[in-house]
């Protein structure tokens, strides 16, 4: 069965500090890697891997993708208490379904 | 972020009641979907609409019957739910090439059912 496993399941930090989220897969077919941002209610859109070792990078906030090891980090660096969310990550195979991840809640303490 | 829309954005029904989401979203895409999000469990998904056809149906109970009457409208009707149906529910959509696309979500409906 397709699974996506993140860890940790929540993080508490201070701003400023760096931070690292993890994503393992085991998804049939694998082909893409997306990254989400939930802050109240919509999901949001941060990246879409499909290459490995290839990093995206927005602003403070990078990830990239292992296919070998099966997994991705999400970065943040000098985080603000607007990072405070919960960062989804979703494995995608051969269809256009998507499996998640339970997420990771951050909070980024002022 | 206006792109997918969902109304209502709350609420409450009784386990006899009858009703209705209603999903719209105005970015042209040909896929829609339908998730339930309940606390400490990850997105699930529940069904999925590629060029208005129903593809996916994740073994969700008769009680939830979708509906997609053109590419850009998706409902979810609701009957006899259960209190363990509550959840947020999200609607998204996306431009499918056949492979996993980048979804984009509406607010989601908080549905509470005593």
């Amino acid at each position: 069965e397709d699974k996506v496993v993140q860890s940790p399941l929540s993080l508490v930090v201070h701003e400023g500090d760096t931070v690292t989220l993890n994503c393992s897969y085991e998804v049939t077919n694998f082909r893409s890697l997306l990254w989400y941002k939930q802050e109240k209610k919509a999901p949001t859109f941060l990246f879409m891997l499909t290459s490995s070792g290839i990093e995206k990078k927005s602003g403070r906030l990078s990830s990239i993708l292992d296919k070998k090891e099966l997994f991705s980090i999400l970065n943040i660096t000098a985080t603000q208490t607007g990072d405070s969310a919960v960062y989804l990550c979703a494995g995608g195979g051969a269809t256009n379904k998507l499996i998640f991840g339970t997420g990771t809640l951050l909070a980024v303490q002022p | 972020e206006t792109g997918v829309t969902q109304t209502p954005r709350h609420l409450v029904m009784g386990m006899t009641n009858k009703k209705s989401l209603k999903c719209e979203q105005h970015l042209g895409h040909n896929a829609m979907y339908w998730y339930k999000q309940s606390a400490k469990k990850p997105l699930e998904l529940m069904f999925v609409y590629n060029f208005k056809e129903q593809t996916e149906n994740n073994s969700v109970p008769s009680r939830f019957s979708p509906e997609c009457p053109n590419s850009s409208h998706l409902f979810l009707h609701l009957h006899t739910l259960q209190p363990e149906d509550s959840a947020l529910y999200l609607c998204a959509s996306s431009q499918t090439s056949g492979g996993p696309d980048t979804q984009y979500f509406g607010p989601g409906t908080r549905l509470t059912v005593l």
